[in-house]
């Protein structure tokens, strides 16, 4: 069974227009990460979030942990072509490491 | 630097062959993990190697098998070959093993079993 739940399963928005993805664990989160997938192709990393409340930026991608740590967001600000992919959301249960099952996010020109 | 590096980057194989899927680690990088991501999936962890030691393993049956080398370039064995086994196979590499360490991924190897 999946333990990240990631939503929406799917996103198209028109360039230049804001979106939000969602990852949510039952669990606890010791670390969550967040990469971006080109379809076929490896993962990027993108960012990486430990604590409680933490927020991280970069570029016009901003992702957050809450304070329970069980949930996270990742925002895109006036997205791009460039910005279309699949994003996942990651996290350890000790030694191993488990994804959410994406988010496929299109931008239409 | 160079980063991670897989090989090959396609394969076809048949029903009950099997194949040998290869990885080197980012320079400095001595944990290798392996994934299967399915069409539509996220990827599923396989197992980790740390300092040649296997560290981990996912729920994926003993047909699956991994080794990894001194310089910490890593191999993938998959026996008796399944049409399930049809996927994108990552690798990714981390400074250390265990923590929150931050993994960097191959390109990775599409692996189709007719």
């Amino acid at each position: 069974s999946q333990e990240l739940e990631q939503s929406p399963q799917s996103l198209i928005v028109q360039e230049g227009k804001n979106l939000t993805i969602n990852c949510t664990s039952s669990k606890t989160l010791y670390g969550l990460y967040w990469y971006k997938q080109k379809y076929g192709e490896g993962l990027i990393f993108l960012m990486m979030l430990q604590k409680g409340g933490e927020e991280k930026s970069h570029e016009k991608i901003t992702a957050k942990l809450d304070e329970k740590k069980q949930q996270s967001s990742l925002h895109i600000t006036a997205s791009q072509p460039s910005h279309a992919g699949i994003y996942l959301c990651g996290a350890e249960k000790g030694n191993q490491f488990y994804f959410g099952t994406g988010t496929s996010l299109t931008v239409i020109p | 630097e160079t980063g991670v590096t897989q090989s090959p980057t396609h394969l076809i194989k048949t029903r009950g062959q099997q194949v040998t899927l290869r990885c080197s680690s980012q320079s400095g990088h001595n944990t290798v993990s392996w994934y299967q991501q399915a069409l539509g999936q996220g990827p599923q962890f396989i197992f980790q190697y740390y300092r040649e030691e296997e560290n981990g393993r996912g729920n994926f049956p003993p047909r699956f098998s991994g080794l990894q080398f001194p310089n910490y370039s890593s191999e993938l064995n998959v026996n008796a070959l399944e049409l399930d086994d049809s996927a994108l196979y990552l690798c990714a590499s981390s400074l250390d093993g265990g923590g929150t360490d931050t993994q960097y991924f191959g390109p990775g190897t599409r692996l189709t079993v007719l």
